[in-house]
């Protein structure tokens, strides 16, 4: 079957940096998805990565790596408004979006 | 603002009531999906229209029914629901059939409670 593993929640420190994990193993791969979701509101677009390495945006940063079913989300310099639910999801051979459950992150002052 | 509107937000039935879900995206996409998402649990898709054409999805139970009348309409309409459909319904919207990320980009969703 198709899995998408990732924390099911994590607390960090307002200024801090945070990394948020993602294994996955699914029938091909035709990108990974990375979106943000506040408490309440729709999932919004952070990055996406097709090829092995680091996607640099700002204060957020996504990493692949293909061989080993891998990515993570960095944050840096947290703020408190970067509370809320990080997806993760992956394109398979199908062109189907296959989702993680989510990982909740809590920022504390 | 995502450019994908869904009314009505909030959503309370019984479970012999008929209600519609309704959505709407103002990006030009060709690309239409209805998931649910349940709390601590994957989004689940539902639904695709794609270029107006609909891919089947046999483990949705027949009780949802959906339409899309052009490229920026989606409806979910509801009829005999069960408490465990209470949930979010979330729309989405992208462009396919390019090379690419084809994004997809959501709704607000609509909070249904089923009773």
């Amino acid at each position: 079957g198709q899995n998408i593993d990732q924390p099911t929640e994590m607390t960090a420190t307002e200024g801090a940096i945070v990394q948020i994990n993602c294994t996955y193993q699914t029938s091909g791969f035709n990108g990974l998805f990375w979106y943000q979701q506040h408490a309440g509101e729709a999932p919004t677009f952070l990055s996406y990565n097709v090829l092995d390495g680091l996607e640099e945006k700002g204060r957020f940063s996504s990493f692949l790596s293909r061989s080993k079913g891998y990515s993570y989300l960095l944050l840096k310099e947290l703020q408190m408004k970067d509370s809320a639910s990080y997806l993760c999801a992956v394109r398979d051979s199908n062109y189907q979006l296959i989702w993680g459950a989510g990982t909740k992150l809590i920022i504390k002052p | 603002e995502t450019g994908v509107t869904q009314t009505p937000r909030h959503l309370v039935m019984g479970m012999t009531n008929k209600k519609s879900l309704k959505c709407e995206q103002h990006l030009g996409h060709n690309a239409m999906y209805w998931y649910k998402q349940s709390a601590k649990k994957p989004l689940e898709l539902m639904f695709v229209y794609s270029l107006e054409e609909r891919v089947e999805n046999n483990s949705v139970p027949s009780r949802f029914s959906p339409e899309c009348p052009n490229s920026s309409h989606l409806f979910l309409h509801l009829h005999t629901l069960q408490p465990e459909d209470s949930a979010l319904y979330l729309c989405a919207s992208s462009q396919s059939g390019t090379s690419g990320e084809e994004t997809q980009y959501f709704g607000p969703g609509t909070r249904l409670l089923v009773l």
